[in-house]
């Protein structure tokens, strides 16, 4: 039972675009939605979180948009750089955290 | 960056050997966390802390014990490694309230031959 689905293992996008990253939960307690990005050999950094109260959280290139009714949310990079690639997890949390599978995000130059 | 360091990085480690991974914090955070990530799987966590001597399971806690018996050590033992603990393990750290961020340490790759 995944309560927490990321369902496009990859996504490649070109440097200035925008990256757009999906998430889709189960669970309706989770309070919080985080997502992380992995480089490889490092440890996940916590990039954005948004409040289950809010639709919609930025900070800087990133943007958080959340859809209780459709429990889904998105990570939106705009624009896009290619020191962005890494992996990407959306993780909800009832206080113990959730995470999906990653999507590995590529930006070509 | 939080002060978390994982020891060892990497380890080969044959089938039925007992296997302990240690987590350091230097950040006095009260909780402390085990995650395994695995292909297709994500993160998912074994064990975590809530105290010195105070632990729970996790979702994928069987095979897995831990101990904590000081706030800046947080260990993990395979009692008896089998294939299919081959993995990456993090270790996370928060001060433990549900809006905290967990900061999670570089990770330690384990082979179970």
């Amino acid at each position: 039972d995944q309560q927490v689905k990321q369902n496009s293992p990859s996504l490649s996008v070109q440097e200035g675009r925008i990256s757009i990253l999906n998430c889709d939960y189960t669970n309706s307690m989770f309070d919080y939605f985080l997502w992380y990005k992995k480089y490889p050999a490092e440890g996940p950094t916590f990039l954005i979180s948004i409040s289950s109260i809010k639709d919609k959280n930025e900070d800087g290139r990133f943007t958080v948009f959340l859809n209780k009714s459709a429990k889904h949310l998105s990570l939106h990079i705009v624009p896009s750089q290619p020191g962005d690639s890494a992996v990407y997890f959306c993780a909800g949390n009832t206080g113990k955290l959730i995470f999906g599978q990653g999507t590995t995000l590529q930006v070509k130059p | 960056d939080a002060g978390i360091t994982q020891s060892p990085r990497h380890k080969v480690t044959e089938t039925g050997t007992p296997v302990t991974l240690r987590c350091h914090q230097t950040e006095n955070h009260r909780y402390m966390y085990w995650y395994r990530q695995d292909p297709g799987h994500g993160l998912r966590l074994i064990h975590y802390s809530y105290g010195v001597k105070d632990t729970d399971k996790g979702e994928v806690s069987d095979g897995y014990s831990v101990s904590r018996s000081k706030t800046e050590d947080f260990l993990l033992t395979l009692e008896s490694a089998t294939s299919s603990q081959t993995s990456v393990y993090f270790c996370a750290i928060s001060e433990g309230d549900i809006q905290e961020t967990q900061y999670f340490g570089p990770g330690t790759r384990l082979l179970v031959l």
